[in-house]
């Protein structure tokens, strides 16, 4: 148990569908991120919460739209995706303005029909 | 923009043979370089955080070393499950506090009995 749990652990979606993915944890952290992993490429970050604000945004399409309502949870809300979309999707936390490290969830595995 | 590269990208190695894998950056100021083991299908699972050149950490059977320009993950003695995808990742200072990491593409280490 690492202390950051994702649901679900698989998603199957169509391209018209409307999905949201779940993100907790229960490290008392106060940052929360979004990161992208496909095969054969490194791990991409997508979205950083610092303290519930986004400060961080690394161009990803307005398709991908995260919500983080407070410093526990976090959610990444899914709409007309396409395929090349279909990866895992990583949630991790951290202790904002402390040299520490993040953990990660095990992720949510997504496959965009 | 940060770079992290890994090498070799597989490494196939038997029971007991020891050896490094690398990991080389460049980052605008080094907050910290971070070391991750991966199990397929999982998320990352942390494994040491090293801050300044000439900095060691170990656990196990693992050891991490880095420099100002690359970090090895030593291998010794290692066993087979010890067969993990491994990751560097580095984070730069910038100032937020609550910075994402970049990684690199892995390295996909098997151990044959």
């Amino acid at each position: 148990e690492t202390g950051v749990t994702q649901t679900p652990r698989h998603l199957v979606m169509g391209m018209t569908n409307k999905k949201s993915l779940k993100c907790e944890q229960h490290l008392g952290h106060n940052a929360m991120y979004w990161y992208k992993q496909s095969a054969k490429k490194p791990l991409e970050l997508m979205f950083v919460y610092s303290l519930e604000e986004r400060v961080e945004n690394n161009s990803v399409p307005s398709r991908f739209s995260p919500e983080c309502p407070n410093s526990s949870h976090l959610f990444l809300h899914l709409h007309t995706l396409q395929p090349e979309d279909s990866a895992l999707y990583l949630c991790a936390s951290s202790q904002a303005h402390l040299n520490t490290e993040a953990f990660f969830g095990q992720g949510t595995r997504l496959t965009v029909v | 923009e940060d770079q992290v590269t890994q090498s070799p990208e597989a490494l196939r190695l038997q029971e007991g043979e020891s050896s490094s894998l690398n990991c080389s950056y460049t980052v605008s100021g080094l907050r910290g370089l971070f070391w991750y083991r991966q199990d397929p299908g999982k998320g990352p699972e942390f494994l040491f955080t090293l801050y300044s050149a000439g900095e060691e950490k170990e656990k196990e059977r693992l050891k991490a070393t880095l420099t100002k320009k690359e970090s090895f993950l030593h291998i010794t003695a290692p066993k087979p499950e010890d067969s993990a995808t491994y990751l560097c990742a580095v984070q730069a200072f910038r100032g937020g506090g609550a910075d994402g990491l970049t990684f690199g593409k892995g390295t996909h280490l098997i151990i044959q009995p």
